[in-house]
């Protein structure tokens, strides 16, 4: 069985704090991919990254960085001087490499920047 | 328009009534999906078409939904004798290539309420 787990409910941050926020999965195929997403009020997931199990490189997209860690099955999504257009609830979504289009997402966390 | 669009953008149905919802995916899209995100959770997979193949419906709760995609484009979810755990929003995504590493678009979703 495959699943993912974001502890974190909800985060308030005060603009320009760096915030990150945690997932932690779990998966016994050996080939994955790990995806962020965030959903604005509007209510269109938002595309942000995709790893797969074989690149452990972390990234770097502005003011966005991700920590892939497969040693502790982590995939962690850090904003740098949060502002205020950063508020949503982000999810981060494990697919696996068996037959199917079964991605899996986190429940979510709901981030509030606060000006 | 661009991108994926979805109607309607709310439904409130009575217990027993059957519903339609209808996604139009981005233009030329080979995939489509179909999710259900119930309030405060993430989303979850219901069914996946390649053009007008339905390749996993492994998600579908019961057998009183039903979609389709009969000329690879338009997709309907259909949902008989609605239940009131039925209620959630319905997302749609659509992704250029069969690809998992292509990425999936969604479309605003349509939040259907079950009295």
């Amino acid at each position: 069985a495959q699943k993912v787990t974001q502890a974190q409910t909800e985060i308030s941050v005060v603009e320009k704090e760096d915030v990150t926020l945690d997932c932690v999965y779990e998966t016994r195929d050996t080939t994955y991919y790990l995806f962020w997403y965030k959903q604005p009020p509007s209510g269109e997931l938002v595309f942000l990254i995709r790893r797969n199990s074989f690149d452990e490189q972390n990234e770097i997209s502005g003011r966005y960085s991700w920590n892939f860690q497969k040693s502790t099955s982590s995939f962690n999504f850090t904003i740098t001087a949060s502002q205020v257009v950063d508020s949503a609830v982000y999810f981060c979504a494990l697919k696996g490499s068996a037959f199917g289009q079964n991605f899996v997402f986190g429940p979510g966390t709901r981030l509030s920047v606060l000006p | 328009g661009a991108g994926v669009s979805q109607s309607p953008r709310y439904k409130v149905a009575k217990r027993g009534q059957d519903v339609a919802l209808r996604c139009d995916p981005i233009s030329g899209h080979v995939s489509l999906f179909w999710y259900q995100q119930a309030l405060g959770q993430g989303p979850e997979f219901l069914t996946y078409f390649q053009n007008e193949a339905q390749l996993d419906k492994s998600g579908l709760p019961s057998d009183r939904f039903f979609a389709e995609r009969p000329e690879g484009s338009v997709s309907t979810l259909k949902i008989q004798r609605t239940q009131q755990e039925d209620s959630a929003v319905y997302l749609c995504a659509s992704r250029r290539q069969a690809e998992i590493v292509d990425t999936q678009y969604f479309g605003p979703g349509t939040r259907l309420t079950v009295l």
